[in-house]
């Protein structure tokens, strides 16, 4: 069974520093793209920011480019966020979701909640 | 990028009755990369349906998917009371991926 169980989150206060976790079992996690995916409070669903396989390929999402950073380890099964600078506005639920493709499946963690407030 | 508009942001319906949302892109997405979520309290987005027009795994028959271009709806035949949630278009065939803003079907 596919899991994928993220964990980091907290209070954090204006300009500080929060990692994410994203721990993935029952598949092939070096095989995989890997995406997180945010939603603020009561809003959408905003994507985040996207890594290749094997870690050549990474994209951004402008409201976070330049501070945050995503990386993987696969020999741990785990992705990561870094996320640097926060502001109030990037107060929300963090998603860790398996690649997006054109198959009837889609994996979601269950979310781990960031709260960017003084 | 492309914008995903959904319509309308909330429909007020009685279980059993037919549901008609609506997806429409700022410019022409593939089929193939179009789907469909159901989100409700406190959980994480549901695939429905992938391909626009595809059941995922384990989704009732009600739930349809149609369109192609700009124009994607989603359908709901009949709806059961666990029908009622939010629901999201996505597009991944254009980087970066997009959601739409989500409709809400809540209880008439």
């Amino acid at each position: 069974e596919v899991q994928l169980v993220e964990s980091g989150g907290g209070l954090v206060k204006p300009g500080g520093s929060l990692r994410l976790s994203c721990a993935a079992s029952g598949f092939t996690f070096s095989r995989y793209a890997m995406n997180w995916v945010r939603q603020a409070p009561g809003k959408g669903l905003e994507w985040v920011s996207l890594i290749s396989s094997t870690s050549t390929y990474i994209y951004y999402a402008d409201s976070v480019k330049g501070r945050f950073t995503i990386s993987r380890d696969n020999a741990k099964n785990s992705l990561y966020l870094q996320m640097n600078s926060l502001r109030a506005e990037d107060t929300a639920v963090y998603y860790c979701v398996r690649e997006f493709s054109g198959y009837p499946t889609s994996y979601w963690g269950q979310g781990t909640l960031v709260t960017v407030s003084s | 990028e492309i914008v995903l508009t959904q319509s309308p942001g909330t429909l007020s319906l009685s279980p059993g009755e037919r549901a008609t949302l609506s997806c429409r892109a700022s410019q022409s997405v593939s089929s193939s990369y179009l789907a469909w979520y159901q989100q409700k309290p406190g959980q994480a987005p549901r695939l429905l349906i992938y391909g626009a027009s595809s059941r995922a795994t384990g989704i009732p028959h009600r739930f349809s998917g149609s369109g192609s271009g700009t124009d994607f709806t989603l359908t709901i035949s009949r709806l059961e009371p666990e029908d009622f949630a939010v629901y999201y278009c996505q597009q991944f065939g254009s980087s970066p991926t997009t959601f739409g803003g989500g409709t809400k079907v809540e209880i008439k």
